[in-house]
């Protein structure tokens, strides 16, 4: 009964090919969000999502692209891979959008671009 | 904009001693502050949050932070150390839904 799930867990490709992150809650919750975590462990917000709208939408290149089909899923598309795209990539839900809401981490994707 | 500065990349510890991880912030507006841990190759886990009630949060696993406005901090504590306690912590700071992380510190406990 995993409250965050992440697909797929490892991710090894080519540069220049298309790939994609899938994520899924059921919590029942409003808003999701992707984050990017480098090799130094820094952890930066880079889509926030609540009832499928877009609402945060940090400096990415425009080759990322989220996409929300309902509630409970947020999944994320990258064109063209490059290298400095390696990294793992963590899907998030909240209950709500709001500063004091509690954020659920999924267990992380981990993408190795070659 | 709001930002938390983790002072410390890598605290080491003897298991039982005393754990303080430091956290200072930066935010135009009362903050909401967090603690989350990370165990390796997993994703963060809340530890404890502050959302301007009581001034020191007690959270999991016997962690516990005070949330200093006159110093901008909010580090977190732990009496005695376990081994299970090693992990990566990150202190993070929101606003609204805006939720800015430090740059986490590493905590190595020794047997």
């Amino acid at each position: 009964d995993t409250a965050v799930s992440q697909t797929p867990k490892y991710l090894v490709t080519q540069m220049g090919n298309d790939k994609s992150i899938k994520c899924e809650q059921n919590l029942g919750h409003d808003t999701m969000y992707w984050y990017k975590q480098d090799s130094k462990k820094f952890l930066k917000i880079m889509f926030s999502y609540n009832n499928k709208e877009l609402i945060i939408n940090e400096t990415v290149p425009n080759r990322f692209s989220p996409k929300s089909p309902d509630k409970a899923h947020l999944n994320l598309h990258i064109n063209s891979l490059e290298l400095g795209d390696s990294a793992v990539y963590f899907c998030a839900s909240s209950p709500f959008i709001g500063g004091s809401e509690t954020q659920y981490f999924g267990p992380g994707t981990r993408l190795l671009v070659l | 904009a709001q930002s938390v500065t983790q002072l410390g990349s890598h605290v080491s510890v003897s298991e039982g001693a005393l754990v303080l991880l430091r956290c200072n912030y930066s935010s135009s507006v009362p903050p909401y502050l967090f603690w989350y841990v990370q165990y390796p190759n997993q994703g963060l886990q809340l530890l404890l949050k502050y959302t301007s009630a009581a001034t020191l949060v007690k959270g999991i696993n016997g962690f516990e932070a005070e949330f200093k406005k006159s110093e901008t901090s909010f580090h977190l504590t732990k009496p005695s150390a376990h081994m299970s306690d090693a992990a990566e912590y990150f202190c993070a700071v929101s606003n609204n839904n805006d939720m800015r992380f430090g740059a986490g510190t590493r905590l190595t406990v020794k047997p």
